[in-house]
């Protein structure tokens, strides 16, 4: 079965600070995508990453970086130097490659704090 | 360009009612998914077309809830005998094609009274 687990429900850091989101998930395929979403607080889900199950490298865009390790079945986000705009609900997703639908967990709200 | 629009944004009806919610995706995205997302919680998947089929409508919570896409563009979903727990934002989303990345919309909040 899919699953996606963010045991994190809330995160608080003051702006600067170095926040880790913690994403692991589940599924038999040997084929499959993951995701991370931020939904900031006017609402609309906006698109971070996607990755396949064949590509375990990091990869970084500015402050985000994002950690695959396919061992742990987990896909981390990091946000260096925070700020105050990063504050949102962030979700990690999945999809398996003959389904297509997204598995959503259950969000990590960040709170950055000048 | 323009990214997926969704209307009405706002909708309040009473319970026993027929709704209908419409998506219109982004020019050139053949795959269309509409999800539900509830107060505090991810969104779940309902339907997912790719051109003017279903592909997959799994997450239909049941026969209540219908969603067509006749032309292989604009979408809705429909909602007959609407109930409270109806009550929640419904997302749309389309992607270029299948296990692309998928771009929402600003979703339809739904209240059931």
């Amino acid at each position: 079965a899919q699953k996606v687990t963010q045991a994190q429900t809330e995160i608080s850091v003051v702006e600067k600070e170095d926040v880790t989101l913690d994403c692991v998930y589940e599924t038999r395929d040997t084929t499959y995508y993951l995701f991370w979403y931020k939904q900031p607080p006017s609402g609309e889900l906006v698109f971070l990453i996607r990755r396949n199950s064949f590509d375990e490298q990091n990869e970084i865009s500015g402050r985000y970086s994002w950690n695959f390790q396919k061992s742990t079945s987990s896909f981390n986000f990091t946000i260096t130097a925070s700020q105050v705009v990063d504050s949102a609900v962030y979700f990690c997703a999945l999809s398996e490659a003959d389904t297509d639908k997204l598995i959503f967990g259950t969000g990590t709200r960040l709170q950055v704090f000048p | 360009g323009a990214g997926v629009s969704q209307t009405p944004s706002n909708k309040v009806t009473e319970k026993g009612k027929y709704v209908e919610l419409r998506c219109d995706p982004i020019s050139g995205h053949t795959a269309l998914y509409w999800y539900r997302q509830s107060l505090g919680q991810g969104p779940e998947f309902l339907i997912y077309f790719q051109g003017t089929g279903a592909a997959d409508d799994s997450g239909l919570p049941n026969d209540r809830f219908f969603a067509v896409r006749p032309e292989g563009s604009v979408s809705t979903l429909k909602i007959q005998r609407t109930e409270r727990g109806d009550s929640a934002v419904y997302l749309c989303a389309s992607s270029l094609n299948r296990n692309n990345e998928q771009f929402f919309g600003p979703g339809t909040r739904l209240t059931v009274l």
